[in-house]
Parts: C-alpha cells; structure tokens; sequence
C-alpha cells in the first residue's frame, strides 16, 4: 500500500525563482497537510485541507507562498518568488476522519534556496 | 508560552539504559496526545498514542499527567536502533490539527 507521495524529494533553485511541492496523499485520506521543518522553530503546520477545501492557513508564512488541493489525490505548494529564508524540509502528511487521527507523513522535500 | 515544549537533548545513554523525555502542553482543553519518532532525514512516524491512565508497547511506556499538563516517555533497556528524534504531539478538542513539540534527540552509545 503506497504512502504519502512528495516530489521532488530535493530541490535546488536561485533567489526569486519559483519553486512547486507536489504531494500525493493517501487514497481515501481526506484530510492533506503541509508542513516545514527548520531546525529553529521545528515543524510548523503551514495549512491543511479538508476534502479537498483549504480549512486553516493560518500557518502560511506570506503572500510568497500558496497551496491548492485540485482533487483527492493531489494538492501543490507553491512558493513565489523563493527567498534564501525558505529553505527547509517540506513535509505532506493526510489523516483520514479527524485532525486529531494519526497523520501519515511523505518523504519530504528538502528545499535550498541560493 | 509555546503551545508543546520539549527538553531538546541530546540526551546521550549507553546501551541498556533507561531514559525519560518529558513534554509540557500550555492548552488545557487538549484531548488527544501521541509520540512520534524521527529518524535522521526521515519524515516523522508514530510511535504510540498516549492514553490517560498511561499506556506500554514493549520497552516503551507513555504517561499523561492532566493536572500537570504533561506527559512523558519511558525507553527500557535501549537498543542503538533508537537513536532518534522523539516529538511529542498534542491536540486539542474539535477540528483542531496535531501540533508538535521540537523534539528530544537521542543518542543510544555501544
């Protein structure tokens, strides 16, 4: 049974470029999240969906980043432009009925921004 | 006051050791709580779920204090294979998301 599925697993890209997370979450999973892990302030939950419907994006950092859940089975983060303070690990996690369910996370992406 | 706070280590113990990681929780109307571990460069998984009158899965056992607002984490006899990052995780009622402790690093020595 496949997990959680996150491309690409690493990313390396300029100042101001525009960068795109992809995540594949687990079949019949509706709830999709999407984090980011620094080593200062550890993983912070950017927003998370609900059926698709983004419920909470309280976590997103500024208007540079955006995120979009198309149908069940895919959703985006988008970063635009890139700055060198965006470079971290990516995760996407889904969960099935509740946000309290044990969430299942991706490989994650690591992002470096130059 | 940060929502989940965690002694974040290392904590570096020989093989066979018994090690305890605490975790403190600021919202007193959080209702679900659990343990995950990450390995280096790995994505967190869950280690166990917390239960109020404290719960065991082998060498592992897992406290919730509610008066206290904290919980902990008990390894017995451990293995090398445990060296990890372990991130405390809490939720409060409703629709409300997992938030997650910075994690306590551990160091199992041969």
């Amino acid at each position: 049974d496949a997990g959680v599925i996150q491309s690409p697993r690493h990313e390396v890209t300029e100042m101001g470029q525009e960068v795109t997370l992809r995540c594949k979450p687990i079949s019949g999973h509706d709830y999709l999240f999407w984090y980011r892990q620094t080593m200062m302030r550890g993983l912070e939950l950017l927003i998370y969906f609900n059926n698709n419907v983004p419920i909470d994006d309280s976590g997103m950092p500024e208007d540079r980043f955006s995120a979009k859940m198309p149908n069940a089975s895919f959703s985006t983060l988008k970063i635009q432009p890139s700055e060198p303070r965006d470079s971290a690990v990516y995760f996407c996690a889904s969960s099935r009925d509740s946000t309290q369910e044990t969430q299942y996370f991706g490989p994650g992406t690591r992002l470096l921004v130059l | 006051r940060k929502e989940v706070e965690q002694d974040p280590g290392p904590f570096n113990v020989p093989e066979g050791a018994t090690v305890a990681f605490n975790c403190t929780y600021s919202n007193s109307a959080s209702q679900s709580f659990f343990w995950y571990r990450q390995d280096c460069r790995k994505e967190p998984k869950l280690l166990m779920s917390v239960y109020s009158s404290g719960n065991e899965d082998g060498r592992f056992t897992a406290q919730l204090n509610r008066a206290s607002q904290y919980i902990s984490l008990l390894i017995r006899d451990s293995k090398l294979s445990d060296s990890a990052t372990y991130l405390c995780v809490v939720s409060a009622s409703g629709n409300t998301p997992l938030v997650f402790g910075k994690g306590t690093r551990l160091s199992v020595i041969a």
